[in-house]
């Protein structure tokens, strides 16, 4: 089945500076890559996707890159703020709508 | 319009008692999910429910039961409760039915211990 692996699993970054997390996917079938984020004692909460038939997406100070070859995709924040500090989730599926789910990196930013 | 709503927060059983969290949203979504969150180890799909009728395991379903009791109710049985049961255990919903993905959308948790 899916496996998805999540690195780091600590990251630490003065506020303005950027932020990767980085997933691999074991299936080559997984079409669907979303990234949850998770403030403590909260519920996961979408912030950006990304479907296969792209390579990029951006909102603002968020995007995700997917490089299906390597099967491998990055999450990257720019600008930093304090209020990005949480729990970072990335997850993989396939057409079964099952979303499997890294290990999480606890984002901390530091003023 | 609440999104995904799970009752009860919070619960303290005793090892060997049965209970039921309940999930409910109200976003007309064809598929809903269970899973547990534990430190370290992400979400765990439980159960899942493609649309009403039906529910098919996931990735860690011994010790649990489900009921898809309507389009808007997916329910989560522990029969015996065990300590290793002790999570935190999140309902979510999504448009997806059938074979494609949509974002899920999350209620906020019910909190569990076993002891």
């Amino acid at each position: 089945g899916e496996n998805v692996e999540q690195h780091p699993s600590t990251l630490s970054v003065q506020e303005g500076d950027s932020a990767v997390i980085k997933c691999t996917y074991s299936d080559s079938a997984s079409n669907y890559f979303p990234w949850y984020k998770q403030e403590l004692g909260k519920r996961p909460q979408l912030i950006i996707d990304i479907r296969s038939n792209v390579g990029e997406k951006k909102d603002q100070r968020i995007a995700v890159t997917l490089n299906k070859t390597a099967k491998h995709f990055s999450l990257h924040i720019t600008e930093t703020q304090p209020e990005d500090s949480a729990v970072y989730f990335c997850a993989a599926s396939s057409n079964t709508g099952k979303l499997i789910f890294g290990q999480g990196t606890t984002l901390q930013v530091k003023p | 319009n609440a999104g995904v709503t799970q009752t009860p927060k919070f619960q303290v059983l005793k090892t060997g008692q049965s209970m039921t969290l309940q999930c409910a949203q109200d976003m007309n979504h064809n598929s809903m999910y269970w899973y547990r969150q534990d430190p370290g180890m992400g979400l765990r799909l439980i159960y899942y429910s493609a649309s009403e009728g039906t529910t098919d395991k996931g990735e860690v379903p011994n010790g649990y039961n489900v009921s898809r009791l309507n389009k808007r109710e997916f329910s989560l049985r522990l029969e015996s409760a065990a300590p290793s049961q002790t999570s935190v255990y999140f309902c979510a919903s999504s448009e997806a039915g059938g074979l494609s993905n949509q974002p899920q959308h999350f209620g906020d948790g019910t909190r569990l211990s076993i002891l």
